[in-house]
């Protein structure tokens, strides 16, 4: 089954102890990204990657780090969480621009993060 | 920038009542528009998409037509279920470099029995 699967689903954690939350996708896609969702913001994209060993910041960067070492594989860091990055997480991946420009995002099922 | 602005929920309706839900856009160029659903404790799925002006995205008896002149995309949908309850996001993929998807705020939907 085509799937882009994250992990852990809830995490709960405090002020400044580094966590990752893993994405990984079997659908062969190039492009991969991370949003954050918050209540009244909607959906806000953290980064992006166009293919392996390729990233870019999205519209709210600050405070994570991402790496793409795999085509499958698009890790999200937090070196120092604080409780401003509590939210809803969701990784995303598509076909790349190129002949899939109108190639739809498909999602995991969300990363409920609480830092106290 | 590129923008998506959507009406505000929640909506709220009664089973087999009439739904639109509304969605303008901005854009400096000539993008495609698309329709995500969000379920409850699911992420977004793509519910339908319009590429070009006056083109007509449907799916699950949702429509939406891409409206160039008005710079709108309209979901409606003649008649709810309980089973449509869900968060709705209108959004546009501008023809960059990449596959950046630009999202509105998202519009709830509950529909009663």
């Amino acid at each position: 089954e085509a799937q882009v699967t994250q992990n852990p689903r809830y995490l709960i954690t405090v002020t400044g102890k580094k966590l990752t939350v893993t994405c990984s996708q079997n659908m062969n896609h190039e492009y991969m990204s991370w949003y954050r969702q918050d209540p009244g913001l909607g959906l806000r994209q953290i980064y992006y990657s166009m293919n392996v060993e390729v990233t870019d910041k999205g519209d709210v960067p600050e405070g994570y780090k991402v790496s793409r070492k795999e085509k499958r594989n698009f890790p999200l860091i937090l070196e120092s969480p604080s409780p401003n990055q509590t939210s809803l997480y969701f990784c995303a991946s598509s076909q790349a621009t190129g002949e899939g420009h109108n190639s739809p995002l498909h999602f995991g099922n969300g990363t409920r993060l609480t830092v106290t | 920038g590129d923008s998506v602005t959507q009406m505000e929920g929640p909506v709220t309706l009664s089973e087999e009542a009439f739904l639109t839900i509304n969605c303008t856009y901005t854009a400096t160029g000539y993008p495609s528009l698309f329709w995500y659903v969000q379920y409850p404790g699911e992420g977004l799925q793509l519910l339908l998409k319009a590429t070009k002006a006056d083109d007509k995205g449907s799916n699950k008896g949702f429509e939406a037509t891409y409206r160039k002149e008005t710079t709108s995309f309209h979901l409606e949908k003649g008649s709810v279920q309980v089973s449509d309850s869900a968060v709705y996001f209108c959004a546009l993929k501008y023809a960059g470099g990449y596959s950046t998807l630009t999202f509105g705020k998202g519009t709830m939907l509950l529909v009663s029995p």
